[in-house]
């Protein structure tokens, strides 16, 4: 079965880091380009951040560029974010989405198989 | 960077009666591999979102044959034939063509 976990969130201080991660199976992860996508309370999806399959291309929000760092380690099929310097909007549900063609040309394709999500609350 | 307006924002339907969902993108999404690159997605309640349909108008893997999409450009339309019970939930429209990917405000559905 193809399935994305994350983990790592949790209530954090505004200012503060957190290390967000998620583990693939079911699937050759090293193929795909991975994303972030997040869900503040009671509000809409927002794209965070992409990573390419290759780690040679990495795209940001304009909302966490230069806050939030993405990465991957294919051999543990795992994708992670970096948070830095958290903000109370910051606080949201975020989920792992994977893209649906491997190896897609473009920067950016349909998120074909999503995680449940980890909460990240950033609050004093 | 690209903006997705969606129309209705709430959508009350009796079951069995058709739904549509209108998405509007602030410019062209438009490939010159001649695809548009718009997305649709549905979360239903206490669910993450799931892939509906991608490239305007393929549905996703196990997506039953009454949702249909369809547009070109810049206007978008998601369309359910006959409502179902378990198609409650919000409804979002993303384009997937340039950085960086947007969803529209997201369209409730709800059973009357």
């Amino acid at each position: 079965e193809v399935q994305l976990v994350e983990s790592g969130g949790g209530l954090v201080k505004p200012g503060g880091s957190l290390r967000l991660s998620c583990s693939g199976s079911g699937f050759i992860f090293s193929r795909y380009s991975m994303n972030w996508v997040r869900q503040a309370p009671g509000k809409g999806l927002e794209w965070v951040s992409s990573i390419r399959w290759n780690s040679d291309n990495l795209y940001y929000a304009d909302s966490v560029k230069g806050r939030f760092s993405i990465s991957r380690d294919n051999t543990k099929s795992s994708l992670y974010l970096q948070m830095y310097s958290l903000r109370p909007e910051d606080t949201a549900v975020y989920y792992c989405a994977r893209d649906r063609v491997p190896g897609a040309g473009g920067p950016h394709d349909a998120f074909d198989v999503w995680g449940r999500g980890t909460m990240v609350t950033v609050s004093s | 960077d690209i903006v997705m307006t969606q129309s209705p924002l709430s959508l009350p339907v009796t079951p069995g009666e058709p739904a549509s969902i209108s998405c509007r993108s602030s410019q062209s999404l438009l490939r010159s591999n001649g695809y548009n690159y718009l997305d649709w997605y549905v979360q239903k309640p206490g669910q993450s979102p799931q892939l509906l349909i991608y490239l305007v108008s393929t549905r996703a893997s196990g997506v039953p044959d009454r949702f249909s999409g369809s547009g070109s450009g810049t206007d978008f339309t998601l369309k359910i034939s006959r409502v179902e019970a378990e198609d409650v939930g919000v409804y979002y429209c993303m384009q997937s063509l340039q950085t960086p990917p947007a969803f529209g405000q997201g369209t409730k559905l709800e059973i009357k």
